[in-house]
């Protein structure tokens, strides 16, 4: 069974970091390219960045470019997101997520990331 | 960046109805074009792929067409379950992009 665990969410003030990760378990994960998706409370689904399979291309929204890292350790079929600089608006829970041929047909169900001071 | 524009962004209906959820994006995607069923609380669960690819233990009661810019999902007949919020999604170039949803409501 597929498998995704985010952990790492929590309270932070603005202008502070945060490391979110993403355990898999369940298929061959160095096989996957990643998302990390996140949807604010009441609100729709904002794509936030990628990563391929091996790690060699990232992709960021505009929204968080220059704020956020997004790596992957195949080893440890783990994947994390690195967030600097937060503001209010980054607040939200964050969604771990596999692309396969099918889409994106695998997703945690979140961390909340809560940015307030 | 392309557009996702859904409608209706609300919609009402009955257990047993046929809905029709419509998609249209700013400019072509062809075939790459998703779309997911959300719960409250829940995470998003893929229902459909390539615009018209049923997921693996999706009921055959939901289906998708379109390609180009115009897409829809259809259920042809509403059960209990499939009372939720529906977005698209075009995977055809970064950044991908969702619909704003349609929330789909007991009449």
């Amino acid at each position: 069974e597929v498998q995704l665990v985010e952990s790492g969410g929590g309270l932070v003030q603005p202008g502070g970091s945060l490391r979110l990760s993403c355990s898999a378990s369940g298929f061959i994960f160095s096989s996957y390219a990643f998302h990390w998706v996140r949807q604010a409370p009441g609100k729709g689904l904002e794509y936030v960045s990628a990563i391929s399979p091996n790690g060699d291309n990232t992709y960021y929204a505009d929204s968080v470019k220059g704020r956020f890292t997004i790596s992957r350790d195949n080893s440890k079929n783990t994947l994390d997101l690195q967030m600097s600089s937060l503001r209010a608006e980054d607040t939200a829970v964050y969604h771990c997520v596999g692309e396969s041929t099918r889409a994106f047909d695998s997703w945690g169900q979140g961390t909340l990331v809560t940015v307030s001071s | 960046d392309i557009q996702m524009t859904q409608s209706p962004s609300t919609l009402s209906a009955s257990v047993g109805d046929r809905v029709t959820i419509t998609c249209r994006g700013s400019q072509s995607i062809s075939s790459w074009l998703a779309w997911y069923q959300q719960k409250p609380g829940k995470a998003p669960k893929l229902l459909i792929y390539k615009a018209s690819s049923l997921e693996s233990g999706v009921p055959s009661r939901f289906s998708g067409s379109g390609s180009g810019t115009e897409f829809t999902l259809t259920i042809s007949s509403l059960q209990p379950d499939d009372f939720a919020t529906y977005y698209c999604q075009q995977y055809n170039s970064y950044p991908v992009t969702f619909g704003q949803g349609t929330k789909l409501e007991i009449k």
